[in-house]
């Protein structure tokens, strides 16, 4: 297993600023995920980010919105760029350790 | 097409009732492998179980059960003499592919258990 910390674990911020979500994991891992998750919705994946390569973003989100970075196997940062009340959601950052997906803690996000 | 179904958007049961939780996939794969997570309102996804495609093996566990019928595609999750506290939202996963897996998460059931 995998044991993810994720930093902050809520906030409320004005529209049109910036916030960076951190991810810390107890082990070293190659493969590490951001996921959203909407008021009452499920997960949609946003991006996939590997060691040393720039991430992989899916359909509807781009690296200007949701710029992240991988510096290391244990750490990587999401940054929700200019909110909006629609990037109010949970953030949620994974590994994948062995073919298995864990799961962080979440970050709920607020936007005014 | 690879989907999950959770038809049941919200249950509300009273305390120390039985409840199911439906989970319908679909996937061509013949390895997949299925999950329940639950996410109490703090937020965070629990692991509760997986299962593989090749394992039709019913579980139990605790007040937990679950009941994976290929047959009909499903992977249905019961709840035996509910507790306030398992009041959540309840999410199914299926995991597919080789190397780089994918995970396709259903829409989710809220359950409300009342005292």
């Amino acid at each position: 297993s995998a044991v993810i910390s994720q930093k902050p674990s809520r906030d409320i911020c004005q529209r049109g600023t910036s916030l960076t979500i951190q991810c810390q994991v107890d082990s070293q891992v190659t493969m590490m995920f951001w996921y959203r998750q909407q008021p009452g919705q499920s997960l949609t994946l946003i991006a996939t980010a590997n060691q040393g390569s720039e991430a992989t973003y899916e359909s509807g989100f781009v690296i200007d919105k949701f710029p992240i970075s991988r510096p290391n196997l244990t750490f990587s940062t999401l940054t929700v760029s200019n909110m909006s009340p629609e990037d109010s959601s949970i953030y949620l950052c994974s590994v994948a350790n062995r073919g298995w997906r864990f799961f962080g803690p979440g970050t709920r996000l607020t936007v005014l | 097409a690879q989907k999950v179904t959770q038809a049941q958007t919200e249950i509300s049961v009273v305390e120390k009732e039985d409840v199911t939780l439906d989970c319908v996939y679909e996937t061509r794969d013949t390895t997949y492998y299925l999950f329940w997570y639950k996410q109490p309102p703090s937020g965070e996804l629990v692991f509760l179980i997986r299962r593989n495609s090749f394992d039709e093996q019913n579980e139990i566990s605790g007040r937990y059960s679950w009941n994976f019928q290929k047959s009909t595609s499903s992977f249905n999750f019961t709840i035996t003499a509910s507790q306030v506290v398992d009041s959540a939202v309840y999410f199914c996963a299926l995991r597919v592919g080789s190397g780089t897996y994918k995970y396709i998460f259903g829409t989710g059931t809220r359950l409300k258990v009342l005292a």
